[in-house]
């Protein structure tokens, strides 16, 4: 079994939607849970942490869910530059980072 | 600019060639790293080095030899690679810790002819 599972998309949505992505995780003793963006042709980047208590940041809701093992993301009111893969990453301890094969967002205007 | 810096941006290399990639970070931090992207794949974690002593090696083939001369610096020589090589190797450095972010590198696409 994978150690981190995502729906690879592609989501395809209009300018102003609301899309969620979940991510699920095999490993109960998983710790630290992340997203990251990854743009076309270009390095993945830090989007947010993804915390106990879930966290927002403007657009962007992150939620974990340890019961169920599983991370989602909310976006709201999508913007053309939302476009991109979001990687879904696992850090069970220390330096033990397992991301997601990513999912893909296409906004259309 | 993410600080963290990695030659060639592109390499193209035949199978009995021994070539090597360069990962330089500006950032001050104690980790580093090597992942290989391919295509509809995750990434995967190649090695992790901790203050220039190598912590992780998963299972990569031998072909695949890293170095890690001091916590700025990380190199992956690589010798007799075959095809199913060719992806993006990405290096990234971080500080440390469980919240730990990951700070990569551009990359270097590599095809093995």
């Amino acid at each position: 079994r994978k150690e981190v599972e995502q729906d690879p998309g592609p989501f395809n949505v209009p300018e102003g939607a609301t899309v969620a992505f979940n991510c699920t995780y095999s490993n109960s003793a998983s710790q630290s849970f992340f997203w990251y963006r990854q743009d076309c042709r270009k390095e993945p980047k830090l989007l947010m942490s993804v915390y106990s208590s879930g966290n927002e940041d403007g657009r962007f809701t992150a939620q974990l869910n340890r019961a169920s093992q599983y991370i989602s993301l909310l976006i709201r009111d999508s913007k053309l530059s939302d476009s991109a893969t979001y990687l879904c990453v696992v850090n069970r301890s220390g330096n033990q980072f397992y991301f997601g094969t990513g999912t893909s967002l296409t906004v259309i205007p | 600019e993410t600080g963290v810096t990695q030659t060639p941006r592109h390499l193209v290399m035949g199978m009995t060639n021994k070539k090597s990639l360069k990962c330089e970070q500006h950032l001050g931090h104690n980790a580093m790293y090597w992942y290989k992207q391919s295509a509809k794949k995750p990434l995967e974690l190649m090695f992790v080095y901790n203050f220039k002593e190598q912590t992780e090696n998963n299972s990569v083939p031998s072909r695949f030899s890293p170095e890690c001369p001091n916590s700025s610096h990380l190199f992956l020589h690589l010798h007799t690679l075959q095809p199913e090589d060719s992806a993006l190797y990405l290096c990234a450095s971080s500080q440390g810790g469980l919240w730990d972010i990951q700070y990569f590198g551009a990359g270097t696409r590599l095809s093995v002819l």
